[in-house]
């Protein structure tokens, strides 16, 4: 069975820095491509980046361009997820997503940008 | 970007009937492999989203066969055959041809 689970989230203040992990199972995570997604209220869904299986290939969203750094490490299984200069309007949930066009999803990790 | 546009944005539909929700791309879906990556999501009170249909018709795995996606260019639907209570929720269509990959506002479906 796929799971993958987030971690990471949390409050911090604009301007700060956080970075969430994404640990995989159930499938051979070297293979997949992995995204990052968020979801706010107000935004709705955004796809914020992907990674290929080599990290090969690295796309962002033109919002968190220069700002998030998409990583992955295949022996641990995981993603991440480095996020500076955080804002305000980053304040959503972030869920870990298998592939670019998301076949599988984790449960997301809440994270509030607020001073 | 490519923008989706769904609509009803609210589909109150009662039990055991059929729903339909229409989904529309401002550019046409066709990747250069000849593919058309547009996806439906279900995303129910309080959980993740699902994936439920990939490249306009083809369920995923576990998806109730009353499910089912058409379309093409840039018109596209998910129909449901016959509306149960666990269909309650919110469906997302997606575009997976043109980055950004973008998504379409939501439709919450509801029991009348």
């Amino acid at each position: 069975e796929v799971q993958l689970v987030e971690s990471g989230g949390g409050s911090v203040q604009p301007g700060g820095s956080l970075r969430l992990s994404c640990a995989a199972s159930g499938f051979t995570f070297s293979s997949y491509t992995m995204s990052w997604v968020r979801q706010t209220p107000g935004k709705g869904l955004e796809l914020v980046s992907y990674i290929y299986s080599s990290s090969g290939t690295i796309k962002y969203a033109d919002s968190v361009k220069g700002r998030f750094t998409i990583s992955r490490d295949n022996a641990k299984n995981s993603l991440y997820l480095q996020m500076n200069s955080l804002r305000a309007e980053d304040t959503a949930v972030y869920y870990c997503a298998r592939e670019a066009r998301l076949a599988y999803w984790g449960q997301g990790t809440l994270v509030t940008v607020s001073s | 970007d490519v923008v989706m546009t769904q609509s009803p944005l609210s589909l109150p539909v009662t039990l055991g009937q059929p729903a339909s929700i229409s989904c529309r791309s401002s550019q046409g879906l066709v990747y250069s492999d000849g593919d058309t990556y547009l996806n439906w999501f279900q995303q129910r009170p309080g959980q993740s989203p699902r994936r439920l249909i990939y490249k306009v018709s083809n369920r995923d795995s576990g998806v109730p066969d009353r499910f089912s996606g058409s379309g093409s260019g840039t018109d596209f639907t998910l129909k449901i055959s016959r509306v149960e209570a666990e269909d309650v929720g919110v469906y997302y269509c997606m575009q997976g041809t043109h980055w950004p990959y973008t998504f379409g506002q939501g439709t919450k479906l509801e029991i009348k």
